[in-house]
């Protein structure tokens, strides 16, 4: 069965950097686009960025554009995501995502990314 | 690259049928066939539930349904359970090749 497990949550000053992993097993990852989505505490999801099956192609959010950038290693299955010059507003759950036909099919149980001084 | 804008709240009793709808723009749900609807229970990772504005992933039942008309879509849930209970998000495709998602939706079963 497909899962996805999310690792690198932590709690970082504003400014700081932070790198998210995510391990895939139960299908052939480098066949698949994935994504990174983020739920701040109690409030909604964020599509964050995705990556396409090679990696040649990505795309971010607005809101992290320039900062966050999607990577990915198809030889060991894993998803990553570098965050630099972290904000407090990047504070949320960070979920990776197995992306088909533009939707999310399957998802990890999230990551917590904490921003605080 | 705006929310899709959904009811912050909805009910209804079980048995009945409820309707959520997911307003967008031309340049994501009206432009594109890629609207996709996600339960989410508390403190668990959202579920896709359809894709494709109307298609059904294996393993859900057939009791959600989606549809769309011009900017928007919406998400039928018929035969309300009390484990329907939860956050409803849709999301679709953007011309700016990115993903939107809509603010929620609180699904209490009465």
């Amino acid at each position: 069965q497909v899962q996805l497990v999310e690792s690198g949550g932590d709690l970082v000053k504003p400014g700081g950097s932070l790198r998210l992993s995510c391990v895939a097993s139960g299908f052939t990852f480098s066949d698949y686009y994935m994504s990174w989505i983020r739920q701040a505490p109690g409030k909604g999801l964020e599509w964050v960025s995705y990556i396409s099956s090679s990696g040649s192609t990505t795309v971010y959010a607005d809101s992290v554009k320039g900062r966050f950038t999607i990577s990915r290693d198809n030889a060991k299955s894993e998803l990553y995501l570098q965050m630099s010059s972290l904000r407090v507003e990047d504070t949320a759950v960070y979920y990776c995502a197995k992306f088909l036909n533009f939707a999310h099919d399957y998802w990890g149980q999230g990551t917590l990314v904490t921003v605080s001084s | 690259q705006s929310a899709l804008t959904q009811p912050a709240s909805v009910s209804g009793s079980p048995g009945q049928s409820i309707t959520i709808s997911c307003i967008g723009i031309s340049s994501d749900v009206g432009g594109y066939n890629y609207v996709s609807w996600y339960q989410q229970h508390p403190g668990k990772a959202p579920r896709l539930l359809i894709y494709d504005v109307s298609n059904w992933p294996s393993g859900v039942s057939n009791r959600f349904s989606g549809s769309k008309s011009a900017n928007t879509a919406s998400l039928t849930i018929s035969g309300l359970r009390a484990e329907d209970e939860a956050l409803y998000y849709c999301s679709s495709y953007t011309d700016s090749s990115s993903v939107v998602f809509g603010g929620g939706t609180k699904l209490t079963v009465l």
